[in-house]
């Protein structure tokens, strides 16, 4: 079975730009997390999408949103990005959600500028 | 809010030796997840050992165990017998439906010497 992948893998965009990062899940996973990963703040959660509705949300400034599409796969908008929107995003897939084991992607690298 | 505390940045242990990492959490919540995840050297973060808090019984895999306290709200993780792989930051995390938020520790870097 193909793990869960993100494209792209590295991504640099200059400040006031806005990016979309992609998610595809395992096969059958029908939720997607999506985190943040940064050394100052360490790992955030930024929201959980479940049968293409947004489930759980994290703490985070309505800049950073997502959509599921009937395939599962997942993608994150952040709009007007600022400098400390710098980080290594990961997403993660499950069955159902979190009480089920999640299986991170390798993260896209998100450099602003 | 809850918070999540890993209060050893890092540790080191000899390998074929045991090592417990420390975790402790805040919440008031009596029904949640917990979690140690290993973020090996640029490589995926990967799931550890997950533990449910109304199950009493500590969850075991293979050379990972927990040593659950509910009521200090304590959740370490017990690594026996490190081995080189087991070389990475190791992230504690906690969940709850009810607050549909999930927390992260600060994380501890884990060094094993051959």
């Amino acid at each position: 079975k193909a793990g869960v992948t993100q494209t792209p893998r590295y991504l640099i965009k200059t400040r006031g730009q806005q990016v979309t990062l992609s998610c595809s899940p395992i096969s059958g996973h029908r939720s997607v997390s999506w985190y943040q990963q940064t050394p100052g703040q360490g790992l955030q959660f930024l929201f959980e999408y479940f049968s293409e509705t947004q489930r759980n949300k994290g703490n985070f400034p309505g800049r950073f949103s997502g959509r599921q599409f009937s395939n599962s796969r997942s993608e994150m908008n952040v709009s007007t990005l600022e400098l400390g929107d710098s980080a290594l995003y990961l997403c993660a897939s499950s069955v159902q959600g979190f009480g089920n084991e999640q299986f991170f992607g390798p993260g896209t690298r998100l450099t602003v500028l | 809010a809850q918070t999540v505390t890993q209060s050893q940045p890092e540790m080191s242990v000899q390998e074929a030796e045991t090592v417990t990492l420390s975790c402790t959490y805040d919440t008031s919540e009596s029904d949640y997840y917990l979690f140690w995840y290993k973020q090996p050297p640029s490589r995926q973060m990967i799931l550890v050992i997950r533990q449910e808090a109304y199950k009493q019984q500590n969850a075991t895999e293979n050379r990972f165990s927990v040593n659950f306290q509910k009521a200090a709200k304590s959740f370490s993780l017990k690594i026996s017998d490190s081995q080189l792989g087991d070389a990475a930051m190791y992230f504690c995390a906690y969940f709850s439906y009810n607050n549909n938020d999930m927390r992260f520790g600060a994380g501890t870097r884990l060094t094993v010497k051959p």
